[in-house]
C-alpha cells in the first residue's frame, strides 16, 4: 500500500514570503498525486494534482508542486504567501492496488505572519 | 449541480445511542468514501465503495457499518456510540481514470459528539 509523509505539522512564514509545504510518497510511483486544502470549518478542496503529464503542476491560487521520481518527493509551494493561505494542507496519493484507496498525510497548519 | 453533501451537519449522541450518517453526490461517481478527521491524525478510511451494493473496510472500520443501495447515495452508521467516535466525518467520491480512481470530492462534514 501507498503511504504519504508530511515533514512539519505547523509552518509559519511571514506574509509575501516562499511557501514549501513537504511531502514523500512511498517508494512506488503513485499514478496520482494530490494537495488539498482545508480551511477551518470546511471540507477539502482540491489545489492540484499530478497525472504523470508533466512534472511541474500548477493549481490554483499561484500554488504549484513538482514531482521528483529521485526523491519520492511532490512539495507544495508559493512564492508569496497571504493572509488568506492560512490553512490545512494535505498530500494524498491514489493507489489502485489497493481497490483504489487514498491515502491522506497527517496535514501541515500553515500559519501566515502579517 | 450540488456536488456532495451530507446530513446532518452536527450531531451530538449519548454514549449508547445510534445514528446514521447520509452522504450523496449528484456527479454519477462510481466511488464513495467515509472518512473521519481527528487531530494531529490526518484523515482516516473508514470504509468505502467502488459501486452500488458493494462496500469494503477502510483503515478503522470497527463500530461503523455501511450501505450503498443507491449508486448516488453512501450511509455511515454508528450501531452504539462511543465517546471515541467523537470527531468529524467526512464524505467523498470520485471517478476512475484510466482504471485509477482519480480526485476526490468531498463534502462538508459532520461533526458529531458523543458524550
Amino acid at each position: 500500500a501507498q503511504s504519504v509523509t508530511q515533514l512539519g505539522s505547523h509552518v509559519s512564514v511571514s506574509e509575501g514570503a516562499l511557501v514549501l509545504l513537504r511531502c514523500n510518497y512511498s517508494s512506488s510511483v503513485p499514478p496520482y498525486l494530490f494537495w488539498y486544502v482545508q480551511y477551518p470549518n470546511q471540507g477539502l478542496q482540491l489545489l492540484l494534482k499530478y497525472t504523470s503529464a508533466a512534472t511541474l503542476v500548477k493549481g490554483i491560487n499561484g500554488f504549484e508542486a513538482e514531482f521528483k521520481k529521485s526523491e519520492t518527493s511532490f512539495h507544495l509551494t508559493k512564492p508569496s504567501a497571504h493572509m488568506s493561505d492560512a490553512a490545512e494542507y494535505f498530500c494524498a496519493v491514489s493507489d489502485p492496488g489497493t481497490g483504489n484507496q487514498f491515502y491522506f498525510g497527517t496535514g501541515t497548519s500553515l500559519t501566515v505572519i502579517p | 449541480n450540488a456536488g456532495v453533501t451530507q446530513t446532518p451537519k452536527f450531531r451530538v449522541l449519548k454514549t449508547g445511542q445510534s445514528m446514521t450518517l447520509l452522504c450523496a453526490q449528484d456527479m454519477n461517481h462510481e466511488y464513495m468514501y467515509w472518512y473521519r478527521q481527528d487531530p494531529g491524525m490526518g484523515l482516516r478510511l473508514i470504509h468505502y465503495s467502488v459501486g452500488e451494493g458493494t462496500t469494503a473496510k477502510g483503515e478503522v472500520p470497527d463500530g461503523y457499518n455501511v450501505s450503498r443501495l443507491k449508486k448516488q447515495n453512501f450511509l455511515l452508521g454508528l450501531e452504539s456510540a462511543a465517546p471515541s467516535q467523537t470527531s468529524v466525518y467526512f464524505c467523498a467520491s470520485s471517478y476512475l481514470l484510466g482504471g485509477v480512481s482519480y480526485e476526490q470530492y468531498f463534502g462538508p462534514g459532520t461533526r458529531l459528539t458523543v458524550t
